[in-house]
């Protein structure tokens, strides 16, 4: 079974530039979520959806990070204009369903620098 | 909001010491989820404890889950060189993740 698929595995741009990172996630999967790791941290919740709605999306800081789920299937989170504390790891996940039991599937994440 | 903390921060021990990291929280969760993480990759799922005082054992890692649902402990036998790696907890189904123990064993 293919796992959840992100590229590009890395990226180095300058502050208030973009950028766009994609996921393609476990084939069935119906849940895909967007998470930020900072260097020394744990992965933060950015966004999650179900299918093509947003389920939470709480820690998505909105007025530069945005993500869409096209057609229930791949996911692109973009960010717009870059700043310096973005610097982290994207990693996208997938999950069959929701809930306590929950298995919750990692890509292995698209390295961020900005400079 | 339901703040995870893991402790020790950092570990670092000799092959066939055994160990124990924490998970605690103020907040109760229905399940808490362990995570391994090596360098370069995304977490994969150790285990899931969703009933209060439960113990489940992967091979020489035994996992805890506290009578109030608010803590979680990891003990590992005889580590060997192979467990190294950032080891998350994580709660509120992956909702949640702690900041990690990244744990080292020499040989």
């Amino acid at each position: 079974e293919a796992g959840v698929a992100q590229s590009p595995r890395y990226k180095i741009i300058e502050k208030r530039q973009s950028v766009a990172f994609w996921c393609n996630p476990i084939s069935g999967h119906a849940t895909l979520y967007w998470y930020q790791q900072i260097l020394g941290q744990g992965p933060k919740l950015l966004i999650q959806f179900q299918n093509n709605g947003v389920v939470d999306d709480s820690q998505l800081p909105k007025d530069r990070f945005s993500a869409e789920r096209l057609k229930g299937v791949d996911s692109t989170l973009k960010i717009q204009p870059a700043k310096l504390e973005d610097s982290a790891v994207y990693l996208c996940a997938s999950s069959l369903e929701t809930g306590r039991r929950n298995t919750i599937y990692f890509g292995e994440g698209s390295w961020l620098t900005v400079v | 909001t339901q703040l995870l903390e893991q402790s020790p921060q950092f570990l670092s021990i000799q092959e066939g010491e055994n160990l124990t990291v924490y998970c605690n929280s103020s907040s109760v969760f229905s399940s808490l989820q362990w995570y391994r993480q090596e360098p370069g990759e995304g977490p994969v799922l150790l285990v899931t404890v969703v009933t209060g005082g439960e113990v489940k054992k992967l091979k020489r890692l035994t996992f805890q889950f506290g009578d109030a649902r608010k803590d979680s402990s990891l003990h590992i036998t005889a580590a060997q060189p192979g467990d190294t790696g950032l080891y998350l907890c994580a709660g509120a189904s992956g909702m949640r993740f702690g900041a990690g123990t990244r744990l080292t064993v020499k040989p």
